[in-house]
C-alpha cells in the first residue's frame, strides 16, 4: 500500500500570503497526485491533476508540482474563500488520501 | 449540469448491511474512461476512498475493505449503487459519490453533496 503524509497538519495565514503545502508519497508514484479542497461542511472540490494541472475553472493563484515522491501545492495571494483543508491523493495504485493540511486566518 | 446525490439510512444497527445509492446526471456512465466512486470521511478524518464502477464494468475497490464492499449498477444507467457488510461504529461517517472521468488516473471531478451515516444501536 502507498501511504501519504502531509505536512503541515495546519497552519495559519493571513490575506495575501502565500503558502506552501508538502505531500509526501512512500513511494514513487510518478506524476500521479492530485489535490482537493475542502471547506467545512462541503463536499470537496478538485482542484489540480497529475502533480500540476489546474482544473478548469481553479483561480491561478492555485499551482502544483513535484514528481516520484514530493509534492506541493502552492497558493499565492490567500484569498478569504481559501482558507479550507487540502488534501492530496495518489493515484498511481488505486487510491489513497493524504492526512490533510488544514488552512486557517491568521 | 453535471450532479450526483447520495440517498440511503441515516442511521444503521451494527453488524447490519448498508446500501446507499447515488444518483448522477449529466453525463454517462457508458462513455469509455468514466466512472463514479465512493469515498467516506468520518466526523474530523480525513478521506477514505472506498470503490469505483467503471463504465465498461470494471470495478475497483479498497483491499482494506473488499470483502465487506460490493458496487452494482442499476439497469437505467445513472445510479450506482454501494452495499457495505456487518457495519460497525467506525463505519460512521460522511459518504460522498463523485465522478472520475479520468481514463483510469483516478480523479474525482465532480461530488455529490454526501450523506451522514450513523452505526449506532
Amino acid at each position: 500500500d502507498i501511504q501519504m503524509t502531509q505536512s503541515p497538519s495546519s497552519l495559519s495565514a493571513s490575506i495575501g500570503d502565500t503558502v506552501t503545502i508538502t505531500c509526501r508519497a512512500s513511494q514513487s508514484i510518478s506524476s500521479y497526485l492530485n489535490w482537493y479542497q475542502q471547506r467545512p461542511g462541503r463536499a470537496p472540490k478538485f482542484l489540480v491533476y497529475d502533480a500540476s494541472n489546474l482544473q478548469s475553472g481553479v483561480p491561478s493563484r492555485f499551482s502544483g508540482s513535484g514528481f516520484g515522491t514530493d509534492f506541493t501545492l502552492t497558493i499565492s495571494g490567500l484569498q478569504p474563500e481559501d482558507f479550507a483543508t487540502y488534501y492530496c491523493q495518489q493515484a498511481y495504485t488505486l487510491v489513497t488520501f493524504g492526512p490533510g493540511t488544514k488552512l486557517d486566518i491568521k | 449540469q453535471i450532479s450526483l446525490k447520495e440517498s440511503g439510512p441515516t442511521l444503521v444497527k451494527p453488524t447490519q448491511t448498508l446500501t446507499l445509492t447515488c444518483t448522477f446526471s449529466g453525463f454517462s456512465l457508458n462513455t469509455p474512461g468514466v466512472g463514479v466512486g465512493w469515498i467516506r470521511q468520518p466526523p474530523g478524518q480525513a478521506l477514505e476512498w472506498l470503490a469505483v464502477f467503471y463504465w465498461d464494468g470494471d470495478i475497483r475497490y479498497n483491499p482494506a475493505l473488499r470483502s465487506r464492499l460490493t458496487l452494482t449498477k442499476d439497469t437505467a444507467g445513472n445510479q450506482v449503487v454501494l452495499t457495505m457488510t456487518n457495519v460497525g461504529p467506525v463505519d460512521t461517517a460522511t459518504y460522498y459519490c463523485a465522478r472520475d472521468e479520468s481514463l483510469g488516473k483516478y480523479w474525482f471531478d465532480y461530488w455529490g453533496q454526501g450523506t451522514l451515516v450513523t452505526v449506532s444501536s
